[in-house]
């Protein structure tokens, strides 16, 4: 069973923030959060991860609510380049990632 | 910035035949393991591998399949008697040992083309 709960797909305009949200009501307490996004067919990029904390490098921020059952990925200003399928993934028992059908992103120019 | 290296980047093989995928992982990571993407689905888990073993795998991931790291260097992933439904971007993925959140680095994988 899917983990987390993501729209399947989203537009955003260029140089506009492109927010992601993420449902994930199961976790547990000592799980991560975990954004990686996936261009074309090439390996998934790694792009921030949280556990309760909000966030932030230099590719994106990670809101992750006080009851840790949602977050959101925030891109403040998105580039064609950022065009992808955003997955967020919350790390299971064991050290495997579950990816689901994450979040299509189209920027739009 | 160190990365996950794949190749060959396309593999062709004909169905039935054996096939090894290789990855250099990032030099200091202690923790690997292989995805696979068949066209248009979800990236699946297959293995992963700590410490000279297999430390988690997945129903993927059966007779058919093993993993080694037969140096310091690299880890491989070979396939006996290929099957059409082994066509797929095969990914490798390493962490560092500093705990379980330290978060997976993928490398940009192999396509498997069975014919």
């Amino acid at each position: 069973d899917a983990k987390t709960t993501q729209p399947p797909s989203m537009d955003c305009a260029e140089g506009r923030a492109a927010n992601l949200p993420c449902n994930h009501s199961t976790i547990s307490g000592n799980e991560y959060v975990y954004w990686y996004r996936q261009i074309h067919s090439q390996g998934p990029q790694y792009i921030i991860h949280g556990l309760k904390n909000n966030e932030t490098n230099e590719m994106a921020s990670l809101i992750i609510t006080e009851d840790r059952k949602s977050s959101t990925l925030i891109l403040p200003h998105a580039t064609l380049r950022d065009t992808a399928v955003y997955y967020c993934i919350v790390l299971l028992a064991g050290n495997q990632f579950y990816f689901g059908t994450g979040t299509s992103l189209t920027v739009i120019p | 910035e160190p990365e996950v290296t794949q190749t060959p980047s396309h593999q062709v093989t004909q169905m039935g035949q054996e096939v090894i995928l290789r990855c250099v992982p990032i030099s200091n990571h202690l923790y690997f393991y292989w995805y696979r993407q068949i066209l248009g689905q979800k990236v699946e888990f297959l293995v992963s591998f700590y410490n000279n073993e297999i430390s988690e795998k997945s129903e993927i991931f059966d007779d058919q399949f093993s993993v080694e790291r037969p140096d310091g260097s690299n880890f491989t992933l070979k396939i006996r008697s290929t099957k059409l439904e082994d066509s797929a971007m095969y990914f490798c993925a390493s962490r560092g040992g500093q705990g379980r959140v330290q978060p997976q680095h993928f490398g940009d994988g192999t396509r498997l083309s069975i014919l």
